[in-house]
């Protein structure tokens, strides 16, 4: 069955410090999402991305966060300048289309870590 | 008023017997619903979705959806202590946004 694929599993970083998270879509799918999950709380919307370029965006998601398809298969999210409260899980989602029918299939997760 | 709510549990269910999850959304012009399972530092794995008012069923999980009351249920259905997990309500379409919310999650622990 097709993953979404996301790198590293786990990253340790120092407040201050860029991260970029990693995710393989499903390969037919045209939407895709990132979430995030602090510890012990509901998983989160941060931005969803179609047609290369943002559709939404949560308020969550600010000037310190960026996302990019940057060859037809990988998408990224960026964090600059991190913070000790961006510490969460980090999870992709892809979609195949809109509409009721289409499920949403998520990555492993990244579990970010800042020091 | 929450999007999307959930009883965070915890709920414990003997084995064999039928789990039941609640779930109720504010947005009556949402589109479809989500149920998906979560262990702990794993992420959400999804179990079924509807969109259609009544009963969906796939082998011993059945979602239920009630559009005029706003509300979606999961039964669990011969409970296994593998079901032991953080259940998750998602809707999408809550203001005609394409994303998914997610509700708090229920903890179910199924006791042997």
């Amino acid at each position: 069955e097709p993953e979404v694929t996301q790198t590293p599993s786990h990253q340790v970083t120092q407040m201050g410090q860029e991260v970029i998270l990693r995710c393989v879509p499903i390969s037919n799918h045209l939407y895709f999402y990132w979430y995030r999950q602090i510890l012990g709380q509901k998983v989160e919307f941060l931005v969803s991305f179609y047609n290369n370029e943002i559709s939404e965006k949560s308020e969550i998601f600010d000037d310190q966060f960026s996302v990019e398809r940057p060859d037809g298969s990988n998408f990224t999210l960026k964090i600059r300048s991190t913070k000790l409260e961006d510490s969460a899980m980090y999870f992709c989602a892809s979609r195949q289309g809109t509409g009721g029918a289409y499920g949403y299939t998520f990555g492993s997760g990244t579990r970010l870590t800042v020091v | 008023q929450k999007e999307v709510e959930q009883n965070s549990g915890p709920l414990s269910v003997p084995e064999g017997a039928i789990a039941s999850l609640n779930c109720t959304y504010s947005d009556r012009g949402s589109q479809s619903f989500f149920w998906y399972r979560q262990y702990s530092g794993k992420s959400p794995e999804l179990i079924m979705f509807i969109y259609s008012n009544g009963d969906k069923e796939d082998g011993r999980f059945t979602a239920q959806l009630n559009k005029a009351s706003q509300y979606v249920s999961l039964l669990i259905r011969d409970s296994q202590p593998s079901d032991s997990a953080t259940y998750l309500c998602a809707v999408n379409g809550i203001q005609g946004a394409q994303k998914l919310v997610f509700g708090q999650g229920t903890r179910l622990t199924i006791n042997p």
